[in-house]
């Protein structure tokens, strides 16, 4: 069975720094990564994807995760932290062996709080 | 596009009351799915489609039933409340194959209270 872990519930960082939010995951065959943000009362937002190819991959708003096979990990980065990255972080995994139906799993959610 | 929809963004029910929470899409997508928010939990996937007339379940179905009649519409329906089922209600929904399928587009959410 697939299952993603988000270790740190909460994550405080000074605006300035770099941020990381860390993600670690379990599938049976190759697996499909995403990052989602959820702002305060809104639904989740796509922020990056990894299917294959290059293990560092760029999304929105200046953030990065880099693909980690043999740690199976999946970890979001950004190398400058802003007061409005404060959110919540959600790291979800689909098992790239199943069908186009397969489903996608969520973590638990990590809470990016960015100080001034 | 108004993206992924969903009516109400709040309600408050009584243990043993139902209700539909509506969720709809004008993006023709195959795939739509529900998952309910809860504290420390994540997103928990409760039902799914993959089409019209095609549903099937998630990790938590139990105490809700879904229906596909329209690729636009999948209405989630508690048939009696009950308060472990405060939370709060997303739908999703995605194209079921190639390159865009990977992006799951959320809607704003339901707030459901049961006392």
């Amino acid at each position: 069975a697939q299952s993603v872990a988000q270790p740190e519930d909460q994550v405080n960082v000074a605006e300035g720094n770099p941020l990381t939010v860390n993600c670690t995951y379990s599938v049976s065959g190759n697996p499909y990564l995403f990052w989602y943000v959820q702002y305060p009362n809104r639904g989740l937002q796509f922020l990056l994807k990894y299917i294959t190819g290059d293990n560092l991959v760029k999304g929105s708003y200046g953030f990065e995760a880099e693909f980690n096979k043999s740690q199976t990990s999946f970890h979001l980065k950004k190398p400058s932290a802003l007061v409005s990255d404060s959110a919540l972080y959600f790291c979800a995994v689909r098992d790239s062996r199943g069908s186009s139906a397969s489903k996608i799993i969520f973590g638990s959610g990590t809470r990016l709080s960015i100080r001034p | 596009n108004a993206g992924v929809t969903q009516t109400p963004k709040f309600q408050v029910l009584k243990t043993g009351q139902s209700m539909t929470l509506q969720c709809a899409q004008d993006m023709n997508h195959e795939y739509m799915s529900w998952y309910r928010q809860d504290p420390g939990m994540g997103l928990r996937l409760i039902h799914y489609s993959v089409g019209a007339g095609i549903t099937d379940q998630g990790e938590v179905p139990n105490g809700y039933n879904v229906s596909r009649s329209t690729t636009e519409d999948f209405p989630l329906r508690l048939l009696s409340a009950a308060p472990s089922q405060t939370s709060v209600y997303f739908c999703a929904s995605r194209e079921l194959a190639g390159g865009s399928s990977y992006e799951q587009y959320f809607g704003p959410g339901t707030r459901l209270t049961v006392t």
